[in-house]
């Protein structure tokens, strides 16, 4: 089963506005990983988040880390159609670099 | 950043042919390099890791001997999809990880098609 579960599913938003998804996981981790996926293409890699972070900005990306709560946000501030893409986390677990994914926020922002 | 590629980008083959799909490592070496499976609509499923100069590391469910998995460099993978299926229609993505800083480079994907 998956490590982490992205919420919600699927977003739909207009262009210039903020998107938050989260991702709940079950286990301690080493660290959390956010990538973007658009249709049909490999992932690209958005932020890193130890485990001993609370959080990190990458531009327009807010990450967000609660270990008590076993949950992180990203959020997309002023969106724009391209951030039009899949979103998913991914943990690493205690002592492993490996990351296991996530089903998914799919994002939709509207021109 | 590491840059990853795979070839071929997509492919369409017949039900019982087997398939190769490469993945490279341009600009660093790998001795490690990951294959992960992705169903539309999907996540991307972890099927196995790939070590150089030893055996390929295979997840629960993988079919090891359907699935077969070279890493005969420091720089390429290679995925081979033997006797190949409709079910086995899928998306797959290769991954090379950067173990100072836990970051993996993916590859742009393969999609195959079986028909």
């Amino acid at each position: 089963s998956q490590q982490g579960e992205e919420d919600p599913q699927a977003l739909s938003i207009q262009e210039g506005e903020n998107a938050t998804m989260n991702c709940s996981y079950k286990t301690s981790i080493n660290n959390l990983q956010w990538y973007r996926q658009n249709s049909g293409r490999g992932l690209v890699h958005l932020i890193l988040i130890r485990s001993n972070e609370r959080e990190k900005h990458s531009g327009r990306l807010r990450v967000t880390l609660d270990t008590s709560k076993k949950s992180s946000s990203l959020l997309i501030t002023a969106s724009r159609a391209a951030d039009t893409a899949s979103y998913f986390c991914a943990t690493a677990l205690g002592g492993s670099y490996i990351p296991t994914f996530g089903r998914g926020t799919s994002l939709i922002v509207h021109p | 950043g590491a840059v990853v590629s795979q070839h071929p980008s997509w492919v369409i083959c017949k039900s019982g042919t087997s398939v190769k799909i490469e993945c490279r490592s341009l600009d660093f070496q790998a001795t490690t390099m990951f294959w992960y499976r992705q169903f539309p609509k999907q996540s991307l499923m972890l099927m196995a890791t790939s070590n150089e100069g030893s055996k390929a590391t295979y997840e629960q469910g993988v079919e090891k001997d359907k699935f077969l998995i070279n890493h005969a460099s420091l720089t390429l993978s290679t995925l081979t999809v033997t006797s190949a299926h409709p079910e086995d229609s899928s998306f797959y993505i290769c991954s090379a990880p950067d173990r100072d800083n836990y970051e993996q480079y993916f590859g742009p994907g393969t999609r195959l098609t079986v028909t």
